[in-house]
């Protein structure tokens, strides 16, 4: 069965600590994986997106890492902020025949920066 | 910049209503999608669209229905609504051949039936 799983559940931490997002995913056939941050109230907006030869992306302070072996990716978030506060969403992507395929969401780690 | 806008943010509505959720993007994308998203459960796919006319079951389609008439414009109607429907409801437009590109989700909508 397909399934993206993530840790922790939800974190807290203050300004400017740095914290790492965890992500689990029994997918097959692995096409990509991808990071959003959610902020309350809004719709995802991407943050990262790996093939399977990448081991890491960075986006500013977020940076992911990829281990298609063990299949497990991570997201480090660096000098934290109060704009960090938000969901973060890992979605792995299998590849279906053809053209095909499918999008499987985790169901989020919520991420409270404090001052 | 990628723009897909949703017709409402926040919805409430009366059990039994025929609900309509629109969504709008601008870039020309072939794929638009329909998701709920419910605390604990994460986003779950309900209808999806590959081209005009054209529609594709997700993985709860149950008590939806869809309209694709036009390649920017795609329309979730709730066709009687429930207070089990209440949730938020995310757009999403891709590239054809959306397991491989960025999906780009609208603000979503905040539907609430009583």
């Amino acid at each position: 069965k397909n399934q993206v799983e993530q840790s922790p559940q939800s974190l807290i931490i203050l300004e400017g600590k740095n914290c790492t997002l965890q992500c689990n995913y029994t997918v097959s056939p692995f096409s990509n994986l991808r990071w959003y941050k959610q902020d309350t109230g809004r719709g995802p907006v991407s943050l990262t997106i790996m093939t399977f030869s990448e081991n890491t992306k960075s986006n500013g302070r977020y940076t992911a890492t990829l281990d298609a072996d063990t299949k497990q990716s991570s997201l480090h978030i660096t000098a934290s902020q109060l704009s960090d506060s938000a969901s973060y969403i890992c979605v792995v992507s299998a590849h279906g025949s053809g053209n095909t395929g499918k999008l499987i969401f985790g169901q989020g780690t919520t991420l409270q920066v404090k001052p | 910049d990628v723009k897909v806008t949703q017709s409402s943010r926040y919805l409430v509505k009366r059990t039994g209503e025929k609900v309509f959720l629109e969504c709008v993007q601008d870039m020309d994308h072939e794929n638009m999608f329909w998701y709920r998203q419910d605390p604990g459960l994460g986003l779950r796919l309900i209808y999806f669209s590959y081209d005009v006319k054209m529609k594709e079951k997700g993985d709860i389609p149950e008590g939806y229905s869809v309209s694709r008439e036009k390649k920017e414009r795609f329309s979730l109607i709730l066709e009687s609504a429930s207070t089990n429907q209440t949730s938020m409801y995310l757009c999403a437009s891709s590239l054809r051949g959306h397991f491989m590109y960025e999906q780009y989700f609208g603000p979503g909508t905040r539907l609430t039936v009583t």
